[in-house]
């Protein structure tokens, strides 16, 4: 079975743009989480999403959106980007929200 | 607010020797923890889990943890190392019973293991 997959792999962006990045769950999972990992530290929760809801929000700008579909995929989105986005944005899925969660590749956003 | 201590920055270890990673947690409900692993060039990959029940855990490739509730500890241990341990490991911790369930991770523990 397929793992976790996020697109695309690598981003380079300028500050004030905005960006879309995409994940789709493994199969049958209806829970997609999103994370930040700069250099250096662990993941830290940006959202949950189970069944199309957003179910948790960390504590991260409204700079910061996302949305899950009907297919159970979701897309992370940032606007007006700022230096200090520049990280790894993984996205985890799951059967349900407290179910244990699976991490794709990542994307790595570079804003310059 | 939860928060996930691991005590330990960078470990370096020859073969064989035994491992032991400290993690600590804060959350005074019920849990679930969590292992994960990153090798060089991967994704976070599951090392082992604690739902409930026994609290020691065994995991892949040898690995395994100690769940003392009195301690607010999950330690990651492993008798005998080999070079492909080389990678870095994240406790995690989701605290049940609230609002929201996202997981809660630790700083990371860099291993490295010379042959």
């Amino acid at each position: 079975d397929a793992g976790v997959t996020q697109s695309p792999t690598h981003l380079i962006k300028t500050r004030g743009q905005q960006v879309t990045l995409r994940c789709s769950p493994i199969s049958g999972h209806k829970s997609v989480s999103w994370y930040q990992q700069v250099l250096g530290q662990g993941p830290q929760f940006i959202f949950q999403y189970y069944e199309k809801e957003e179910r948790g929000r960390g504590n991260f700008p409204d700079r910061f959106s996302a949305r899950q579909f009907p297919n159970y995929s979701s897309e992370l989105n940032v606007n007006a980007l700022l230096l200090g986005d520049s990280a790894l944005y993984l996205c985890a899925s799951s059967l349900d929200t407290t179910d244990t969660q699976y991490f794709g590749p990542g994307t790595r956003l570079t804003v310059l | 607010a939860q928060s996930v201590s691991q005590h330990n920055h960078h470990v370096i270890l020859s073969e064989a020797a035994s491992l032991e990673l400290g993690c600590n947690y804060s959350y005074g409900g019920t849990v679930n923890l969590f292992w994960y692993v990153q090798y060089p060039g991967q994704h976070l990959q599951l090392l082992l889990k604690y739902f409930s029940g026994d609290p020691l855990v065994k995991g892949i490739k040898g690995f395994e943890a100690e769940f003392i509730k009195s301690k607010f500890s999950f330690n990651l241990r492993k008798p005998s190392v080999q070079w492909s341990d080389t990678a870095e490991y994240f406790c995690a911790v989701r605290g049940l019973n609230q609002a929201g369930t996202a997981l809660i991770f630790g700083k990371g523990t860099t291993l490295s293991v010379s042959s």
